[in-house]
């Protein structure tokens, strides 16, 4: 199985600041990773796929990054309807993994 | 519009049998895979296996012989049934579309998921 690293598990941030979290994949998944946002309660939310596509909807401020085994997610200008958990999945092999998750908290 | 919503049990005995049913509308199970994956409170989410739109299905070694998923394409229906339940299967269980972007295959609709206990 290859498994998704994900850090930092928290992170804290002031309105307006641009924040990264990164996922390492245990072997390269030919940039097949998507990044959700999961709010308290809700089901995760699709906003970045196959590393760099913002899905519809998503804002511009959000972008992603990578190649091989290493990868990055980013929020620029963090407002506070980002403040949620953010999880990397990889879908270049079955079983499809996740990140551990990443909470986004407000400084 | 695509939708997705899972019913099922609020409480489960231990070593019982859970069953979920995943209702879906705005696309075909013939044409869409469906997929469960669960989160366990305050921790990640877990990928638990794959109904394919062909009628197949793939499960997470994780789950051994225990997890069992199946369809009833007439009702837009997926079903998943796990047995010999234990306490940290206490988890919140999603359905998700696994949606095609080229390229790749990706959940792209989730359901809002049946939170389940499991109790001793």
């Amino acid at each position: 199985d290859i498994q998704m690293t994900q850090s930092p598990p928290s992170l804290s941030a002031s309105l307006g600041d641009k924040v990264t979290i990164t996922c390492q994949a245990s072997q390269n998944i030919n940039k097949y990773i998507a990044w959700y946002q999961q709010k308290p309660g809700k089901a995760p939310r699709l906003l970045i796929r196959y590393t760099s596509t913002l899905e519809s909807g998503t804002p511009s401020r959000f972008s992603g990054s990578g190649s091989g085994r290493d990868y990055s997610f980013s929020i620029s200008n963090v407002e506070s309807e980002d403040i949620a958990s953010y999880y990397c999945l990889q879908y270049d092999n079955l079983p499809y993994t996740f990140g551990a998750g990443t909470k986004l908290e407000l400084k | 519009q695509v939708q997705l919503k899972e019913t099922g049990p609020d409480l489960v005995q231990l070593t019982q049998t859970l069953s979920i049913t995943c209702t879906v509308s705005g696309f075909s199970l013939t044409t869409y895979n469906v997929h469960w994956v669960r989160q366990p409170p305050g921790k990640g989410l877990e990928w638990m296996g794959a109904m394919w739109n062909g009628g197949g299905t793939d499960y997470n070694s994780a789950f051994k012989s225990r997890l069992s998923i199946s369809r009833d394409t007439s009702k837009s229906q997926v079903f998943l049934k796990m047995n010999s339940l234990q306490t940290d299967d206490t988890a919140k269980y999603f359905c998700a579309r696994l949606g095609y972007g080229s390229p790749g295959w990706y959940f792209d609709f989730w359901g809002p998921g049946t939170m389940v206990t499991v109790s001793s």
